[in-house]
This record gives structure tokens, sequence and C-alpha cells, in this order.
């Protein structure tokens, strides 16, 4: 069963907007961790942010913020203000406690228009 | 942040030869590193685990003695792709963490992009 899920292969956004990508999970751990990584053409990952099952607040990093919705299981990101820079693929992962792998969604291609 | 290095960035080689992708945690001691495969367009497919000094942990459906998987130290994981063949061309990537529990980050090397021709 698909434990990651990232439903927009696809999204634009004009420069300087805010853009939502999604991302819903499915574990039956109580303790887990939600990763947002972004991966430009040239093939890096780049962890954007980070978000535990535990946290009582959204996790902010800079223009990046998660919208995390345990009882929905969904851990949306948030990026304000967009850049041409952010286009790029972003990959939403999730790691539980009783695991230490890191598992993967499908990903969203972001194209940030001028 | 730390850095992990994967070398070569990219390899072209003859169907049937060997192939070493080698991954180095350069300023940390990385208990874990993982190796992903992932097709164009398509998400990172975890392929194995390893920890320094014992076996590799493979994942369902990826051949053992297809990808080699050596952790010889703390700051060294290999993966040999054994008698590549075109459908073995892909994007390989490492990743190497310190420390356990759900907040150890992953580290990313570049990756390696494999041509078999």
């Amino acid at each position: 069963a698909q434990k990651i899920t990232q439903t927009q292969p696809g999204m634009f956004v004009q420069e300087k907007e805010a853009v939502t990508l999604d991302c819903t999970y499915d574990t039956s751990d109580p303790s887990y961790g939600l990763f947002w990584y972004k991966q430009p053409s040239s093939g890096e990952m780049i962890f954007l942010i980070y978000q535990g099952s535990y946290d009582q607040q959204n996790a902010t990093e800079g223009r990046y913020s998660l919208n995390f919705q345990k009882a929905r299981k969904s851990a949306n990101l948030v990026i304000s203000a967009s850049q041409l820079g952010d286009s790029a693929m972003y990959f939403c992962a999730m790691r539980e406690d009783s695991s230490y792998k890191l598992i993967f969604g499908s990903g969203t291609r972001l194209l940030v228009r001028p | 942040g730390a850095v992990v290095s994967q070398h070569p960035s990219r390899v072209i080689c003859k169907s049937g030869t060997s192939v070493k992708i080698e991954c180095r945690s350069l300023d940390f001691q990385a208990t874990t590193m993982f190796w992903y495969r992932q097709f164009p367009k398509q998400s990172l497919m975890l392929m194995a685990t390893s920890n320094e000094g014992s076996k590799a942990t493979y994942e369902q459906g990826v051949e053992k003695d297809k990808f080699l998987i050596n952790h010889a130290s703390l700051t060294l994981s290999t993966l040999t792709v054994t008698s590549a063949h075109p459908e073995d061309s892909s994007f390989y990537i490492c990743s190497a963490s310190w420390g356990t529990g759900i907040r150890a980050e992953a580290f990313f090397g570049q990756g390696t992009r494999l041509t078999v021709v």
C-alpha cells in the first residue's frame, strides 16, 4: 500500500505568489517524521523542512511552512512568495519510528512562471 | 549542513561490465547509508540499507547479487552494479544518516547517472 501520496504530478504558480503542494500519508505508528525535499534538475536532494508527529506547532523554515493536519494525515508544503529558482521536483517523505527507512512520495513538479 | 560526496556523477559502461559507485560522508560518521534508484520523472525507490561492518538489507525485489553493497567504514559505502545491462541505466543516489530516531536527517549525495550501452 502506498504510504506517501502526492496527487499533483505538476503545478504552476506565478512568481511572488504562494503555492501549496499536497502530501498525504498512511501509518499506524504513532511516532513518525515527515520531510520535504526539493530536487532541482541537477539531481541533488535538498532538505527543506521537517515535522514530527508529536510537534504541537506547524513547522516553518523561511518561505517554507508545513500545514500539518494530523487527523487527516496530511502534511502539505506551502511555499510563499515563489521565486523562479523554486522550479523543481518536490518530494514528501516519511520515516516511522518502527523503521529507519525514509520513504518517498511520487513527487510534484513545480514550475514558477515569471 | 553535512556533506555527502558521491562519485562518479556520470558513468557510461558497456553491457556486461561492472560499475562501482562510492558514497562518502565527508564531515560526519554515518551510522547508516541508504541507496536509492530513481527512474526519469519518478520517485526515489529505496534499494538497500547498509550499516558499517554488517551485511546490507535489501528491499523486496532488489537482487543482492546484482547490486553489491559494501559499507567498509563509517564514512564510506559502495554500490557495485555487476554485469550491467541497459535496463540498469538509471539515476542512483545515496544518503547517509547519523544517529537514530525519526528526526535523524538524511544527507544526500549528488547522485550518479549510469548509462549502460
